[in-house]
């Protein structure tokens, strides 16, 4: 059975400094691993997707490490900003997973000091 | 603009009562899925559809029924039988595959009176 485990569970940085978030699974059959950003009492946004053939993906100041065969990645965020408090969840889209669901880590919660 | 809607935002239920959260998309995707998220568990999956009128059961189904009549929406009912219903409940879908970005709603935060 997958599992995707997301340490610390919060982080407090203060602004202008680089955030590193961790996520790691066990089973290393994934299609694709995505991150997403969720601000309180509000949906999941979409931040990065990569699939299992990549090694990273970037998108302005993010960007997703992959390296399946360890069953980790990891998500730096640049030069943080207050607006970038938040939590932030990984997810896996495993191979043997029924209806290609996604198996969610318990997520870090992040907060950027002014 | 394209997306996934979900209301109400904010749901109240008397015990022993059913209550039904609504999902809509108008993204075209053929795959939609509810997950309930609580404190300190992250998102399990209650239901999913890859395809209109069928259906399969996730992780905790129990308590729980759905219905895909049509494309763009995937109702969940809340039933009586959910012994612990309060949380917060997201839907999501994505184009059919397995190589695919899921997208969420703003989800619907349920609440036992």
């Amino acid at each position: 059975k997958q599992e995707v485990t997301q340490i610390p569970a919060a982080l407090s940085v203060p602004e202008g400094e680089n955030l590193v978030l961790n996520c790691s699974f066990t089973d290393s059959a994934i299609y694709n691993l995505q991150w997403f950003r969720q601000d309180p009492g509000k949906g999941l946004t979409s931040l990065l997707l990569i699939q299992s053939s990549q090694r990273e993906q970037t998108s302005g100041r993010l960007n997703a490490s992959l390296d399946k065969s360890s069953g980790r990645s990891t998500l730096y965020i640049a030069a943080s900003q207050p607006g970038d408090s938040a939590t932030y969840l990984c997810a896996v889209r495993g191979i043997k997973a029924a209806g290609n669901k996604l198996t969610f880590g318990g997520g870090t919660r992040v907060l950027v000091k002014p | 603009d394209g997306g996934i809607t979900q209301s109400p935002k904010y749901l109240f239920r008397k015990e022993g009562q059913n209550v039904t959260l609504s999902c809509e998309q108008n993204l075209n995707h053929d795959a939609m899925y509810w997950y309930r998220q609580d404190p300190g568990q992250g998102l399990r999956l209650i239901y999913y559809s890859q395809i209109v009128n069928d259906f399969q059961k996730g992780d905790i189904a129990e308590g729980y029924s759905v219905s895909r009549e049509k494309k763009e929406s995937f109702p969940l009912t809340v039933t009586s039988a959910q012994k612990n219903p309060t949380a917060f409940y997201l839907c999501a879908s994505s184009v059919q595959g397995a190589n695919t970005e899921a997208f969420f709603g703003q989800g619907t935060r349920l609440t036992v009176v």
